[in-house]
């Protein structure tokens, strides 16, 4: 099956900085990797997505890059801002009615 | 429109009780699918119900189990709780027979004594 791998766990930048977070797949069937953000108290909440026929995709402050010969996607965020810091899950996935597999989760925190 | 609805959200049980949690989808969407989410494992897929039939389950003992109505609404169940199962469980729905955008509710969160 699907292994995603998440890096790093845990990541501190100060207001302002750029904050990259790095997945790497397993499956090279896998076609849809979304992005989930996590703040406290609450459910994920899809943020950006990239399919596999994209190598970048943009949506003001936040961008996912993905390559498929090396099996890995990055989301990056600009500007980083207090309300940025959450928990931010990528996920992998066949698509259609194939559950995604998520990576482990990476904890920003942005320091005002 | 109203987001994934999920009650309780919290709860507290002791060991061999069993539980039931509810997750309502978006109106309109016919898919829903269950996930434990633990500090130590992250997320971990349960099972997916797509038009009152189960179409996906992870790997989970046979005391988690779960059900569709007619009107989308879920259900899951675990049976003889035990200390592991003290999670955040989260239910998430999608608008039809693709799972690739899932919309989560909060959760419920469970622990067990």
């Amino acid at each position: 099956g699907e292994n995603v791998e998440q890096h790093p766990s845990t990541l501190s930048v100060q207001e302002g900085d750029s904050a990259v977070i790095k997945c790497t797949y397993s499956d090279s069937a896998s076609n849809y990797f979304p992005w989930y953000k996590q703040e406290l108290g609450k459910g994920p909440q899809l943020i950006i997505d990239i399919r596999s026929n994209v190598g970048e995709k943009k949506d003001q402050r936040i961008a996912v890059t993905l390559n498929k010969t090396a099996k890995h996607f990055s989301l990056h965020i600009t500007e980083t801002q207090p309300e940025d810091s959450a928990v931010y899950f990528c996920a992998a996935s066949r698509g259609g009615s194939y559950i995604p597999t998520f990576g482990r989760g990476t904890s920003l925190i942005v320091h005002p | 429109k109203a987001g994934v609805t999920q009650t309780p959200r919290y709860l507290i049980k002791t060991r061999g009780q069993q539980v039931t949690l509810s997750c309502s989808p978006i109106s309109g969407h016919r898919s829903v699918s269950w996930y434990q989410q633990t500090p130590g494992q992250g997320l971990q897929f349960l099972f997916e119900y797509f038009s009152e039939t189960q179409r996906n389950k992870g790997n989970f003992p046979g005391r988690f189990s779960g059900r569709q109505f007619s009107n989308s609404r879920s259900e899951m169940n675990v049976s003889t709780l035990e200390l592991g199962d003290s999670a955040l469980y989260l239910c998430a729905s999608s608008l039809d027979q693709s799972l690739e955008t899932q919309y989560f509710g909060p959760g419920t969160r469970l622990l067990v004594l």
